[in-house]
């Protein structure tokens, strides 16, 4: 099946810090999406993004579907982007189910 | 609109119980999926709904889980007997017909003690 695979495992930062957080990916895609799971275990969705960029507000990501890879940037960080951070993929002739990456576990230092 | 929820929010049982977990997807979404997140891995695939009909069932680990959605429109997922491997976060979501973009509920944290 398709390997999805994100980095850094880990990032702290300083609050205020800009960050780039990025998943690689090993077939032509039909979705990608980009999620945030915060301290409370709550999945939250950043973008449905499966080629091109997408920013909301301090958030932004950007798939290179060609090159297999999609990128979210961070800017500004606060304590409150805390948590981890998911990429998941359908591949392109897929069955309309998820494969996600192992995450990268952000932390926000005040 | 509401987006999809799921009950319970957490739940804690001894190992041998049965719990059921509930997803009410998002209306009109034709799609029901469950994940789960154990023990700080992955997020894996469990199985797929296309309305009340099981699409892909390739997930579920074993014959101790049970996914039902009658009438196309919630979902539950029963585990019986519940072993403490089970434990973790159990997620619900739903899209479009033509499986866009997956809308997820806050899951269900189970632990099994």
């Amino acid at each position: 099946g398709i390997q999805v695979e994100q980095s850094p495992p880990d990032l702290i930062l300083q609050e205020g810090a800009n960050s780039t957080l990025r998943c690689n990916f090993s077939d032509s895609v039909n979705n990608l999406q980009w999620f945030h799971q915060n301290p409370w275990g709550q999945l939250i969705n950043l973008f449905y993004i499966p080629s091109g960029t997408k920013q909301n507000g301090r958030l932004s990501a950007t798939t290179v579907a060609t090159e297999r890879y999609s990128l979210l940037y961070i800017s500004s960080s606060q304590t409150t982007d805390s948590g981890v951070y998911f990429c998941a993929v359908e591949p392109f002739f897929g069955n309309e189910k998820l494969t996600f990456g192992t995450g990268t576990r952000l932390t926000i230092i005040p | 609109e509401a987006g999809v929820t799921q009950f319970p929010s957490h739940s804690v049982i001894e190992k041998g119980q049965t719990v059921t977990l509930r997803c009410d997807p998002i209306s009109g979404h034709d799609n029901l999926y469950w994940y789960r997140r154990v023990m700080g891995k992955e997020i894996k695939f469990l199985l797929h709904f296309v309305k009340e009909s099981k699409q892909d069932e390739s997930g579920m680990p074993n014959n101790r889980f049970l996914a039902e959605r009658t009438g196309g429109t919630y979902s539950t997922l029963k585990v019986q007997p519940a072993e403490l491997e089970d434990s973790g976060v159990y997620f619900c979501a739903s899209s479009q017909e033509g499986g866009t973009e997956a809308f997820f509920g806050q899951g269900t944290r189970l632990t099994v003690v």
